[in-house]
This record gives C-alpha cells, structure tokens and sequence, in this order.
C-alpha cells in the first residue's frame, strides 16, 4: 500500500483537461511544499513534470500544471494529446526522525 | 547533458548479496547528494536511499535499513547501492537519481538513470 493516494486511473479526450489528485496527510503533502510529479512511459525512464508543488523544469510543456489544498495535491493536464498517455507519480517529502520521500501508486492516464 | 548509468543488476538468491553501481556524468557529481530508488513490476517506485554529496549522511526506507548501505565516491563519479539478505520482495528495477541539493535532505530525483533489474529468486 502506497503511502500517497491517487486514482488507478483516468481518461479523457484529446483537447480536453484531466486533473489527477494525490491524498497524502498533514504530515507530509500537507507538511511540505515539496511534492513532485513523474511522468512514466513504458519502457522508458521516468521524468520530472513538476516540482514544489506548481514548478514546472525547463522543457516541460506549460499543459501541466500542479496545486495543492491541504493534504491533497493536483496535477492537471490541459489540451490532452496522445503522447500524454502514460503512468504520473506523485512524491512528497516527509521528515520524522530522518528524511524519507513517499510516492503514490501511480495513475493511468488514457487518451481515448 | 546529464546521464546517469545504472549497472550489477541480476538474478540472485534469497539471502545474497549484490552491488549496484550508478556512474554520473554531464555534471559537478561532487556537488550533488544521490538517490537509489526502486519500482516492483506493476507497482509505483519507492525511495530506497539517498546519501549526501560528501557521502558523510545517509538515510534509508524502512523496508532496506539495516540491510542496504549506499556510498559515494566522487573520484569515480559513481554512487553505490550495497544490498545484502536480499529477499524476493527486493525484486524490482533499481534507479539512481540525482539530487536537486547537496544535503541528503528535500528536494526532488532530476534525473533518473535507466535502471537496472534485480530478481531475487530460489
């Protein structure tokens, strides 16, 4: 079991605007604004799309978009296209004793 | 560009041992704390390790402490993942990631190596 929460799965058609939620608690989404989101093709290595929490690296489209309220996290695809279908992570920085970082169990993102 | 090469994976027993190397490239190695990272087939990716840039601090999931140990040698470029009492629950593709920080602390994995494969099987 995952420590972040996200939905197994969510679709939408080209053009159209997905957002995907990441349910951690207030002891690290809600803690920190350090959470950051990976999108995963098959095969492929994962890759940073968004960091604290709304910042975007260099490269990365400004289609994708991140928030937070409270212990939840967003992230939001706009203008949905093909090669947007893949897995994204969530990941929150937490720190008790000693730091950790805390993933979601991913979602699917499906282009019908 | 930065890159990051993963290498040591492989199919090992229950209660072995086996060394990951992750050799750097296309930045200051030095200047950077590391990560290993891992992902079970059909499951999301769980933090592993991370060590600071001088490789005087690590930190480690529950699930590893005790049993993996990570180093750094920046001479070589090179973060290591020392895994030992491997279980099959060890099975997954282990990544190294660069830090975003020099401390073992904060931040974010950008980026990730292409992983290596680790089977852990009677």
């Amino acid at each position: 079991q995952s420590a972040l929460t996200q939905p197994a799965s969510v679709s939408g058609s080209p053009g159209q605007s997905i957002t995907i939620s990441c349910t951690g608690t207030s002891s690290d989404v809600g803690n920190y604004n350090l959470v950051s989101w990976y999108q995963h093709h098959p095969g492929k290595v994962p890759k940073l799309i968004i960091h604290e929490v709304t910042k975007r690296p260099s490269g990365i489209s400004n289609r994708f978009s991140g928030s937070k309220s409270g212990n939840t996290a967003s992230l939001t695809i706009s203008g949905l296209r093909a090669e947007d279908e893949a897995d994204y992570y969530c990941c929150s920085y937490v720190h008790f004793t000693t730091p950790k970082w805390v993933f979601g169990g991913g979602t699917k993102v499906t282009v019908l | 560009q930065v890159q990051l090469v993963e290498s040591g994976g492989g199919v090992v027993q229950p209660g072995t041992s086996l060394r990951l190397s992750c050799a750097g490239s296309g930045f200051t190695f030095r200047s950077y704390a590391m990560h290993w990272l891992r992902q079970a087939p059909g499951k999301g990716p769980e933090w592993v390790a991370v060590i600071s840039f001088d490789g005087n601090n690590d930190y480690y999931a529950d699930s590893v402490k005790g049993r993996f140990t990570v180093s750094k040698d920046n001479s070589k470029n090179t973060v290591f993942l020392h895994m030992s009492s491997l279980r099959p629950d060890d099975t997954a593709t282990y990544y190294c990631a660069k830090a975003t920080t020099t401390v073992a602390r904060r931040g974010w994995f950008d980026p990730w190596g292409q992983g290596t494969l680790v089977t852990v099987s009677p």
